[in-house]
C-alpha cells in the first residue's frame, strides 16, 4: 500500500535555530514529491517539486532533498514568518494521484 | 490571474441537507481535484477530472458527486450531509499531458460544519 509518513508532527523552534522536517515513502513507483506550505485557514501553497533520487532545490531559508525512501526539507536559521504547516504529497506512477502525508506543523518563536 | 477560487467560505448544514461547493479557476488547467481536510489528517482525494466531462472516484468519494461541464469549474455535490461530512474542502487544478510531472495548484478552501 501506498503510504506517506511526516514526522515530527510538531516542531517548536527558537527564531534562529535551524532544524529539518522529514518526509518518508513506501510507493509502488514515484513519479514526483511535492512539499507544499499551509498557512491556518488558507490552501496548501507550492514550494518544491522533486523527481529523482539527489536532486536538491532551495528557495530562501528553505532546502528540500531527496532519497529513495524519504524527502528532508531543511530550515536554515528560520523566522517567525516561516510558522506553517509543511505538507509533502507524492505522485504515483500508477494513476498519477498525490498522496499526502499528515504535516508537521512548524513554530518559530522570535 | 485569480487562480482556484472556492464558494462559499463557510457554511453549515443541517444533517440531511444538500448543498453544492463552487470552484473555478481560470489557468486553463485539464485536471481538477477535491479533496478533504480533517484535523491531524492529510488530505484525502475525493474525486478528480482530467477535463470536462471526466470524472473519476478517489479514495473518499461516498456521499459526494461530481460534475464537469467546463474547464473552468467543478462543483461538488453534497446530497444528504452527515455530520461525518464535516471539514474543510480543497479544490485543485493542474496540467498534464502524459507522463509529465504536473504541480496541484489549491484554492482557499471551504469549512464546512453539519450539525
Amino acid at each position: 500500500e501506498d503510504q506517506v509518513t511526516q514526522s515530527p508532527e510538531a516542531l517548536r523552534l527558537q527564531e534562529g535555530e535551524s532544524s529539518s522536517l522529514n518526509c518518508s515513502y513506501t510507493v509502488s513507483g514515484l513519479r514526483g514529491l511535492f512539499w507544499y506550505r499551509q498557512d491556518p485557514g488558507k490552501g496548501p501553497e507550492f514550494l518544491f517539486t522533486l523527481y529523482s533520487a539527489g536532486e536538491e532545490k532551495e528557495k530562501e531559508r528553505l532546502k528540500a532533498t531527496l532519497t529513495k525512501k524519504e524527502s528532508f526539507l531543511h530550515i536554515t536559521a528560520p523566522k517567525p514568518e516561516d510558522s506553517a504547516t509543511y505538507l509533502c504529497a507524492v505522485q504515483v506512477i500508477q494513476g498519477g494521484k498525490l498522496i499526502f502525508g499528515q504535516g508537521t506543523e512548524l513554530s518559530v518563536k522570535p | 490571474n485569480a487562480g482556484v477560487t472556492q464558494t462559499p467560505k463557510f457554511r453549515i448544514l443541517k444533517i440531511g441537507q444538500s448543498m453544492t461547493l463552487q470552484c473555478a479557476q481560470d489557468m486553463n488547467h485539464n485536471y481538477m481535484y477535491w479533496y478533504r481536510q480533517d484535523p491531524g489528517m492529510g488530505l484525502k482525494l475525493i474525486y478528480y477530472s482530467v477535463g470536462a466531462g471526466i470524472t473519476d472516484k478517489g479514495e473518499v468519494p461516498n456521499g459526494y458527486n461530481v460534475s464537469r461541464s467546463t474547464t473552468e469549474d467543478f462543483p461538488l455535490r453534497l446530497e444528504l450531509a452527515a455530520p461525518s461530512q464535516t471539514s474543510v474542502y480543497f479544490c485543485a487544478s493542474s496540467y498534464s499531458r502524459g507522463s509529465r510531472v504536473d504541480t496541484q495548484y489549491f484554492g482557499p478552501g471551504t469549512r464546512l460544519t453539519v450539525l
